[in-house]
């Protein structure tokens, strides 16, 4: 069975600092695991995706996340943030075989202060 | 155009009433899914439609009845909701049902409060 675990369901950074999302995974195969952002009144939108390529992936707006299967973590980065990017982050998780279910962590509200 | 759209955007019902959800898209998509997502909560699941075949019910209630009637159309038919039925219905689609491959691309949900 797959799931995520997301630390931290509240972070806020100061406009043009670190963002640091963190994101634990828990996979029985190798994991293909997802970043989604989701602003306010709006469906998701895929950040960026790890499907057993490079370790390092970079995604949209520039985000970027690091899978490391020492740590079975996939956090999400970006170095430094805009106040555009407030929203709710999301982390997901599916198995290479089988069915196609994306399963989700509890999100994390990212708030931007000025 | 990378656009899923969803109608209505919110829909009020009583408990009695029947009403339904609709999805589209034009992508040539050929996987289509239902979630539910709660308030502060993240989606779940709730149907996998591959090649207008139903392919995964997470065990919804039959309250819920999804309706693929062809590749760029998706319905959610309602009927006898409870107040904990109320979210938001968030509906995708992806080329295909290789997660792996594929990137599922959400519509903007419909929000339902069920009185």
């Amino acid at each position: 069975a797959q799931s995520v675990t997301q630390l931290g369901s509240h972070v806020s950074v100061s406009e043009g600092a670190l963002v640091l999302l963190r994101c634990n995974y828990s996979s029985s195969v190798p994991p293909y695991l997802f970043w989604y952002v989701q602003y306010p009144n709006q469906g998701l939108q895929l950040l960026l995706k790890y499907t057993s390529a490079a370790t390092l992936v970079k995604g949209i707006n520039g985000f970027e996340a690091e899978f490391k299967k020492s740590e079975t973590s996939f956090h999400l980065t970006k170095p430094s943030a805009h106040m555009s990017d407030a929203a709710e982050y999301f982390c997901a998780v599916s198995g290479q075989t089988g069915a196609n279910n994306l399963f989700f962590g509890t999100g994390t509200r990212l708030t931007v202060i000025p | 155009d990378t656009e899923v759209t969803q109608t209505p955007k919110h829909l009020v019902m009583g408990m009695t009433n029947k009403k339904s959800l609709k999805c589209e898209q034009h992508m040539g998509h050929r996987a289509m899914y239902w979630y539910k997502q709660k308030a502060k909560k993240p989606p779940e699941l709730m149907f996998v439609y591959s090649y207008e075949k139903l392919s995964i019910n997470e065990s919804v209630p039959s309250r819920f009845s999804p309706e693929c009637p062809n590749s760029s159309l998706l319905n959610l038919h309602l009927h006898a909701l409870q107040p904990e039925d109320s979210a938001l219905y968030l509906c995708a689609s992806s080329q295909d049902t290789v997660v792996s491959r594929y990137e599922q691309y959400f519509g903007p949900g419909t929000r339902l409060t069920v009185t």
